[in-house]
């Protein structure tokens, strides 16, 4: 079972609110990752880190932030919440260098926002 | 677009026939990947096969790769309907310092019992 955990698992709130969805591993992984999918549709990158201190925008444009100040946290903001960010976003991590492996994804976090 | 298309977007079988599901992708890869997704939760890892092999096996699956014509395969046998599930593509390509896995739009997979 993969040691990654979301919070909250799902949250609803106002538009124009701040709100960071936590993403923590115990895998000591140094890749971390944050996907967005909507319904019944593929995952997207929106961001990635390859160790503390690392981050980078993935392929779909995200008005969200990371940061990763330490391994095992990598959390993701989002300064003013709109209509438009409801989705859900899934964490993941892997380790390793070369060969890319596996990604263990945490249960995902569901973003209603009003 | 995209790296990975699946094929079909949606299959309902009954319980103890094969699933089959096909993914295409357009650029080269280092290995794909297989996932399941249940309702409303994380993916998990199934299986992974590299650029230089050609089938691979664990347990009910088995992930053929063709590199000439850029596609993968999943079969699934004897169904159950705990395999019920959304079943997604991804490939990963290594480049510089790191790399990325790009999923595909995935496969809903039902299977009645």
């Amino acid at each position: 079972e993969a040691d990654i955990y979301q919070t909250p698992r799902y949250l609803v709130i106002g538009t124009g609110k701040k709100i960071t969805l936590e993403c923590s591993q115990t895998m000591g992984h140094d890749k971390m990752y944050w996907y967005q999918q909507d319904p019944g549709m593929e995952l997207h990158l929106i961001h990635y880190s390859y160790g503390v201190n690392s981050t980078e925008k993935g392929d779909l444009s995200s008005e969200s932030t990371v940061s990763r100040i330490r391994t095992e946290h990598f959390p993701l903001t989002l300064e003013s919440a709109r209509p438009s960010h409801t989705s859900q976003y899934l964490c993941a991590s892997s380790e390793g260098w070369g060969e890319f492996g596996e990604l263990f994804f945490g249960e995902g976090s569901r973003l209603t926002v009003l | 677009s995209q790296q990975g298309e699946e094929d079909p977007q949606a299959l309902s079988i009954q319980e103890g026939e094969n699933a089959t599901m096909n993914c295409s992708y357009k650029t080269s890869i280092n290995n794909l990947q297989w996932y399941r997704q249940n309702s409303g939760r994380g993916l998990v890892h199934l299986i992974l096969i590299r650029s230089n092999e050609r089938e691979k096996h664990s347990g009910r699956l088995r992930v053929t790769l063709d590199t000439s014509k850029k596609s993968s395969s999943l079969l699934i046998t004897a169904s159950r309907a705990a395999d019920t599930a959304s079943y997604f593509c991804a490939t990963a390509m290594i480049y510089n310092q790191g790399g990325k896995l790009i999923f595909g739009q995935g496969t809903e997979l039902s299977v009645k019992p």
